[in-house]
């Protein structure tokens, strides 16, 4: 088995702050995604990448940036916090592209 | 309209009684996954299911990929069995990445 960590748990930033949330993955998975959910919302898709060195955008990507550093992380920016961005934000990965997905556990963001 | 729809959107049992839950999908899809949450807890997977009947324990999950469908049922409810199960789907595209998400079935079990 393997685990994906997600920092920080909790996270307060300022409206307008640029903040950045980070992602781990030891289950060697070549796939990684962010997604945001809102209270009782289903969740949307920010950005995925499919390998080392990809980035794709999701339905959701506008304000946001993400960065794949390497094979076991993958981080997403908010660029400039907004109070209606207010939303836990999970990590998730995959062997490759239409295989099981697993998530982290998430981020909770809130901007005052 | 949305891609995934999830039936009921909410369920209230008494310990004990089955479960029915139903994910319909408006588009061809390459395969689904249940998620279980708990709430401000993360997603845990209850079955990758490309087609087909799946059982783990109580949990008996059943895709028709031709018909765009998949149900959840839960047998015998237990009070631990509470909490959001959200289907979502991998959409029929070559290279795509992209699960699509119901709004989930809120289930409460009760004594």
């Amino acid at each position: 088995g393997g685990i994906i960590t997600q920092t920080p748990k909790f996270l307060i930033g300022q409206e307008g702050q640029k903040l950045t949330l980070k992602c781990q993955q030891n289950f060697n998975h070549d796939t990684m995604y962010w997604y945001r959910q809102d209270s009782g919302k289903g969740l949307r898709l920010i950005y995925y990448s499919i390998t080392e060195n990809d980035l794709q955008k999701g339905d959701l990507s506008e304000g946001y940036d993400a960065s794949r550093e390497k094979k076991s992380s993958f981080s997403l920016t908010v660029t400039s916090a907004q109070k209606n961005e207010m939303a836990v934000f999970l990590c998730a990965s995959s062997i490759g592209v239409n295989t099981e997905v697993f998530f982290g556990k998430g981020t909770r963001l809130t901007v005052v | 309209g949305q891609q995934v729809q999830q039936s009921p959107t909410s369920l209230v049992l008494q310990e004990g009684e089955n479960a029915e839950l139903q994910c319909n999908f408006s588009t061809s899809l390459n395969s689904m996954q249940w998620f279980y949450q708990r709430p401000g807890g993360s997603l845990v997977s209850v079955f990758y299911n490309p087609s087909g009947t799946k059982q783990s324990g109580r949990l008996t999950s059943t895709t028709v990929i031709k018909e765009r469908r998949s149900s959840l049922h839960i047998s015998s409810s237990q009070i631990t069995d509470s909490g959001t199960y959200l289907c979502a789907m991998d959409q029929n595209q070559g290279g795509s990445a992209k699960l699509i998400f119901g709004e989930g079935t809120k289930l409460t079990v009760s004594s």
